[in-house]
């Protein structure tokens, strides 16, 4: 069974520029979620899909930040305008059901975002 | 919302010994208790999960215990070997959203 893919793995860019991030869930998966993870911190949650429907927002900055699944398939996140203390991991992870008590999360590999 | 706390930050132990890690959560409707492993440059990866109304669960060479009253669980890897070295991360889950503690970084000596 294929992974969560994403993409790209590494990106550097400078404040005030805009990046977009990629991932494709594990096919048949309903729940997507970004989360943010700062070095030597966990993974913060950004946001929740369940199919192509926004689940969880709350801690999304959404002054900056946007994310879509159009079709409840693969989803974007978007940063614009970045800054430095956007700098982190950004994890997309997968689950088969709709994000209840036992449905496992499956991380993908992550895009490691540098903001200079 | 849940917050979730875990120690120690750094567990250094020789193969063979034991490591515990300990995690307290605060929100009583929390129900799912993962933890994940994660190695450096590497996907968070699920080792051992337990739901509220188990108080213990094993695999293997790799335990979790949960205290609801308390609001406590602890991950006991027992037979440390070198390949266990990781970062391990615990979480609660509670009204679908998922809350991860700050880490313990496990370092296995030879």
């Amino acid at each position: 069974e294929a992974g969560v893919a994403q993409s790209p793995r590494y990106k550097i860019i400078e404040k005030r520029q805009s990046v977009a991030f990629w991932c494709n869930p594990i096919s048949g998966h309903a729940t997507l979620y970004w989360y943010q993870q700062i070095l030597g911190q966990g993974p913060k949650l950004l946001i929740q899909f369940q199919n192509n429907g926004v689940v969880d927002d709350s801690q999304l900055p959404k002054d900056r930040f946007s994310a879509e699944r159009l079709k409840g398939v693969d989803s974007t996140l978007k940063i614009q305008p970045a800054k430095l203390e956007d700098s982190a991991v950004y994890l997309c992870a997968s689950s088969l059901g709709a994000g209840g008590s036992t449905d496992t999360q499956y991380f993908g590999p992550g895009t490691r975002l540098t903001v200079l | 919302g849940e917050n979730v706390e875990q120690h120690p930050s750094t567990l250094s132990v020789q193969e063979g010994d034991s490591a515990v890690i300990k995690c307290t959560y605060s929100d009583s409707a929390s129900n799912y208790f993962p933890w994940y492993k994660q190695e450096l440059g590497k996907r968070p990866q699920l080792i051992i999960d337990i739901r509220s109304n188990v108080g213990e669960k094993k695999d293997q060479r790799i335990a979790v215990t949960l205290n609801k009253t308390a609001k406590h669980f602890s991950l006991h890897i027992t037979e440390t070997q070198p390949e266990d070295s990781a970062v391990y991360f615990c979480a609660a889950k509670s009204f679908q959203k998922l809350v991860f503690g700050t880490g313990t970084r496990l370092l296995v000596s030879p």
